[in-house]
């Protein structure tokens, strides 16, 4: 298993403004995701965090937006740009090892006003 | 078509019913399957892993039904504490990305 370190837990921001938000891992991973889940759904999977590259980002979310850091194997950042009321929401960081189930964060609850 | 589909309920049982829940997916391909549970504000965890035809651990029962591709999770004896969001998740076949269902929500009254 992997204990996860996500933070802030949560954060009030005002619009305009950028958040970062850190995941740091106690052992070292394979795979980095970062998701959002909005109220009441389920997770969308924002991008992939690749070690020494840039991240792979899935449709509908760019770098410009979501600028994602993964300097090592145990450490990710994701960047919330220019904020607007609609990112509200609770990011996570998940990760795995490339064989078996996804752990995450303890999310990070973003509410912008 | 979703790669995973879950009725998001919510199902409103009383205290030691028996609930199931129902995740088809679309990859024939799967071979890993995973039940997480996610209680409200929380990140969600793992419940259940099924490699096979099924797993059971407790209460606690999950079936493989490949040649339908669904996957069940069946609850007996429901708790109060049982309430919460349950995912189903489905990997890619090489581990690189994760789908998860809608959710399904449970409340258990008393």
């Amino acid at each position: 298993s992997a204990v996860i370190s996500q933070k802030p837990s949560r954060d009030i921001c005002q619009r305009g403004t950028s958040l970062t938000i850190q995941c740091q891992v106690d052992s070292q991973v394979t795979m980095m995701f970062w998701y959002r889940q909005q109220p009441g759904q389920s997770l969308t999977l924002i991008a992939t965090a690749n070690q020494g590259s840039e991240a792979t980002y899935e449709s509908g979310f760019v770098i410009d937006k979501f600028p994602i850091s993964r300097p090592n194997l145990t450490f990710s950042t994701l960047t919330v740009s220019n904020m607007s009321p609609e990112d509200s929401s609770i990011y996570l960081c998940s990760v795995n090892d490339g064989l078996t189930e996804a752990f995450f964060g303890q999310g990070t609850r973003l509410t912008v006003v | 078509r979703k790669e995973v589909e879950q009725d998001p309920g919510p199902f409103n049982v009383p205290e030691g019913a028996t609930v199931a829940f129902n995740c088809t997916y679309s990859n024939s391909a799967s071979q890993s399957f995973f039940w997480y549970r996610q209680d409200c504000r929380k990140e969600p965890k793992l419940l259940m892993s099924v490699y096979s035809s099924g797993n059971e651990d407790g209460r606690f029962t999950a079936q493989l039904n490949r040649a339908s591709q669904y996957i069940s999770l069946l609850i007996r004896d429901s708790k109060l504490s049982d309430s919460a969001t349950y995912l189903c998740v489905v990997p890619k076949e090489n581990f690189n990305k994760f789908y998860f269902g809608s959710g399904t929500k449970l409340n258990v009254k008393p």
